[in-house]
C-alpha cells in the first residue's frame, strides 16, 4: 500500500496563475481533508469530504476549490494565486467507523510558492 | 481565536529522561484528542490519542493524561531517544471526527545526547 500519496512535491507560481494538487489514497478511506500548514502554525484545515461527489468548507477555505469525483482521490485547485497561499499543503484520510482513535493518514506534502 | 494551545514552541531534554509536552483547549465539544508526530519534509504521522470518556492512554513509550476539568492534556515519553527529536502536535476532534482535526501550533522536542 502506498497509502496517501501528493502530486506534485514542489511548485512555484506566479500571482494570478491557477494550478491543482492531487491527493491519492488506496486504503478505502471514505474521509478526506486538504490542510494547509505555515511557519510556526499548526495546519488549517480548507477543504474536506465525507464522500465521494460530497465537499465541505473548512476554516480557511477561501481561494480555494475542491473536488472529489472518485472515492480514492481528491483535488485542490486554486483559480488565482496569491502569495499568501504560499504553504506547505497536507492532504489526510481516514475511515473513523473502522479507527476508534479518528486517526487521520497524512500524505507527505506538497510545497508550493507563489511570486 | 486559537481552541487548541500548545504554549512551549521547543523543549529540549536528555536522551534516557522523561519529556513531557503540554496542551490546552477551549472548546468543551472535543470529544478526542490526538497526538502527532512530524519530521521535516514529512507528513504527520500519528502518535497516540485519547478519547473525552478516559484520563490515561498508554502505549509503549508514550502515554497521554486528559485533564478534562482544567482542559489539558499532556503526552509523556519515557525514556526519550534521539529519534524522538520532532515537531509534536497536539490535535483535537469533534462531531465523531468528521470535521477534520484542530490542531495546536506544536512543540519543537529536542533530545540532547
Amino acid at each position: 500500500n502506498a497509502g496517501v500519496t501528493q502530486t506534485p512535491k514542489f511548485r512555484v507560481l506566479k500571482t494570478g496563475q491557477s494550478m491543482t494538487l492531487l491527493c491519492a489514497q488506496d486504503m478505502n478511506h471514505e474521509y478526506m481533508y486538504w490542510y494547509r500548514q505555515d511557519p510556526g502554525m499548526g495546519l488549517r484545515l480548507i477543504h474536506y469530504s465525507v464522500g465521494e461527489g460530497t465537499t465541505a468548507k473548512g476554516e480557511v477555505p477561501d481561494g480555494y476549490n475542491v473536488s472529489r469525483l472518485k472515492k480514492q482521490n481528491f483535488l485542490l485547485g486554486l483559480e488565482s494565486a496569491a502569495p499568501s497561499q504560499t504553504s506547505v499543503y497536507f492532504c489526510a484520510s481516514s475511515y473513523p467507523r473502522l479507527s476508534p482513535t479518528y486517526e487521520q493518514y497524512f500524505g507527505p506534502g506538497t510545497r508550493l510558492t507563489v511570486t | 481565536d486559537q481552541q487548541v494551545k500548545q504554549n512551549s514552541p521547543s523543549l529540549s531534554v536528555q536522551e534516557g529522561r522523561i519529556s513531557i509536552l503540554n496542551c490546552d483547549y477551549t472548546n468543551s465539544m472535543f470529544d478526542y484528542f490526538l497526538w502527532y508526530k512530524k519530521y521535516p519534509a514529512e507528513g504527520p504521522t500519528f502518535l497516540i490519542s485519547i478519547s473525552s470518556i478516559k484520563d490515561k492512554n498508554e502505549d509503549g513509550r508514550f502515554t497521554v493524561f486528559l485533564n478534562k476539568s482544567a482542559k489539558h492534556l499532556s503526552l509523556h515519553i519515557v525514556p526519550s531517544q534521539p529519534g524522538d527529536s520532532a515537531v509534536y502536535f497536539c490535535a483535537a476532534s469533534a462531531g465523531g471526527g468528521a470535521d477534520g482535526l484542530t490542531f495546536g501550533k506544536g512543540t519543537h522536542l529536542i533530545i540532547q545526547p
